[in-house]
């Protein structure tokens, strides 16, 4: 089984500042996602990323994909009210099974 | 555009009975997914279907049947429900490509009485 870790568990900032949230794996990922739950819904997705190095953009939010391609993390610049929520990144690796191993989710409050 | 949904959104059971958790999408997808979110574990791919009448275990398979006759629908069946199966049930899926991308339902907040 694939392990994939992601930091901080929870996040509890005031509105303007700036976070970063962590995933890591020791295994390359052959692609890797980030995806945002509120309560009572499912996941949506907000990103995938594949190639090492990649950056992508969202509004305020910042995804990079690391060069070897085993870590990512998201950037939330100026966070405000409505960023709050659980945030998870879900990784694939190269093993012939579609099945994504998600991390275990950082919870974040943004504090008007 | 429906998308995906899933029923019931909420339901409550005895220990012991069967329950069944539908699925059903509109988007044609090959590969569709079962998983529960509880505290503290996240995301637990339960099985999942690489197209109808393909289907595999995933990490918490115990307790738990899947059927997949048609691409649209992959419902979820717990033989005999127990405590410990209380939990919030997703349904997602995803495209036969290369991005892995997957696309959840609104989930089904299942208690075991």
């Amino acid at each position: 089984t694939q392990l994939l870790e992601q930091s901080p568990q929870f996040l509890s900032i005031q509105e303007g500042e700036n976070l970063t949230v962590y995933c890591n794996s020791s295994s390359v990922f052959s692609s890797l996602q980030w995806y945002r739950q509120e309560p009572g819904e499912g996941p949506v997705l907000l990103v995938t990323v594949v190639t090492g190095g990649e950056v992508k953009k969202l509004k305020r939010l910042t995804f990079q994909f690391g060069d070897a391609r085993k870590d990512s993390s998201l950037h939330i610049t100026a966070a405000q009210p409505g960023d709050t929520g659980l945030y998870l990144c879900a990784g694939a690796w190269d093993t012939g099974r579609r099945a994504l191993t998600f991390g275990s989710g950082t919870r974040l409050q943004v504090q008007p | 555009d429906a998308g995906i949904t899933q029923s019931p959104r909420y339901k409550i059971t005895e220990t012991g009975r069967q329950v069944t958790l539908m699925c059903h999408q509109t988007w044609s997808h090959s590969y569709m997914f079962w998983y529960r979110q509880d505290l503290g574990h996240g995301l637990r791919l339960i099985y999942y279907s690489a197209a109808a009448d393909i289907t595999d275990k995933g990490e918490v398979p115990d307790g738990y049947v899947v059927s997949r006759s048609k691409t649209e629908n992959f419902p979820l069946t717990l033989e005999s429900a127990t405590r410990s199966q209380t939990s919030v049930y997703f349904c997602a899926s995803s495209l036969r490509d290369s991005t892995y991308e997957q696309y959840f339902g609104p989930g089904t907040r299942l208690t075991v009485t």
